[in-house]
């Protein structure tokens, strides 16, 4: 099956810092990533739709300008939390679809996010 | 946009039983019914999916059933074991948003030896 990896996967930072995500498509090029957060014992959250070589698409409520994505290749995609704060404490997953079969999501291992 | 509510949030069974999760979604143009289990701290695990031109399916101890009609699916599994103990997720992806899922809010197994 297909591989997705991150990195890393478990951060702890301080307040203020920002932190950058690594999701790799291992297997297939993905034109299309997917960004999702999940808090302890809830549900996971789509935050954005990562594009390769083009802008983002946020969820509502999802600040874009706190949480920059880039797909700058149809392998790699990041997500940088920037001037983190203890809400944003978080299981960050991405996603992938393989191009030949667009609706099965193949998903990284999760980066774990502590800010202190 | 798209709603995926899931029941129930917490199910104890003892071994060897049956145990049904079941998920309503609203949006008629979603095609796709996945379902996951996700173990503390792991990334969620496909165990399962459906797609809207059938009606059921089945893997072993694991069956889905897809009623579109009434926009539902269900997730069944049969002679439980302590293994099955996990949260499970269902979820619908949506076409216009380029096969993202959205999930359910989980439910919680528990399967007692």
């Amino acid at each position: 099956g297909a591989v997705v990896s991150q990195h890393p996967s478990r951060v702890i930072c301080k307040s203020g810092t920002s932190v950058k995500i690594e999701c790799r498509s291992l297997d297939f090029q993905a034109t299309t990533m997917f960004w999702y957060r999940q808090f302890p014992k809830q549900s996971l959250m789509l935050m954005a739709t990562s594009n390769e070589g083009s802008k983002a698409t946020y969820e509502q409520g999802v600040e874009k300008d706190k949480f920059l994505i880039n797909h700058a290749s149809l392998t790699l995609s990041t997500l940088t939390v920037t001037s983190a704060h203890p809400e944003d404490s978080s299981f960050y997953i991405c996603s992938t679809s393989d191009p030949r079969r667009t609706d099965t999501q193949y998903f990284g291992p999760g980066t774990r996010l502590t800010v202190l | 946009g798209e709603n995926v509510e899931q029941h129930p949030s917490t199910l104890s069974v003892q071994e060897g039983d049956s145990a049904v999760i079941k998920c309503t979604y609203s949006d008629s143009a979603s095609n796709y019914f996945p379902w996951y289990k996700q173990e503390l701290g792991k990334r969620p695990q496909l165990i399962i999916d459906i797609r809207s031109n059938v009606g059921e399916k089945k893997d072993q101890r694991i069956a889905v059933t897809l009623n579109k009609t009434a926009k539902h699916f269900s997730l069944h599994i049969t002679e439980t074991q302590p293994e099955d103990s996990a949260v499970y997720f269902c979820a619908a992806s949506i076409k216009d948003s380029g096969y993202a899922l959205n999930f359910g809010k989980g439910t919680s197994l528990l399967v007692t030896p």
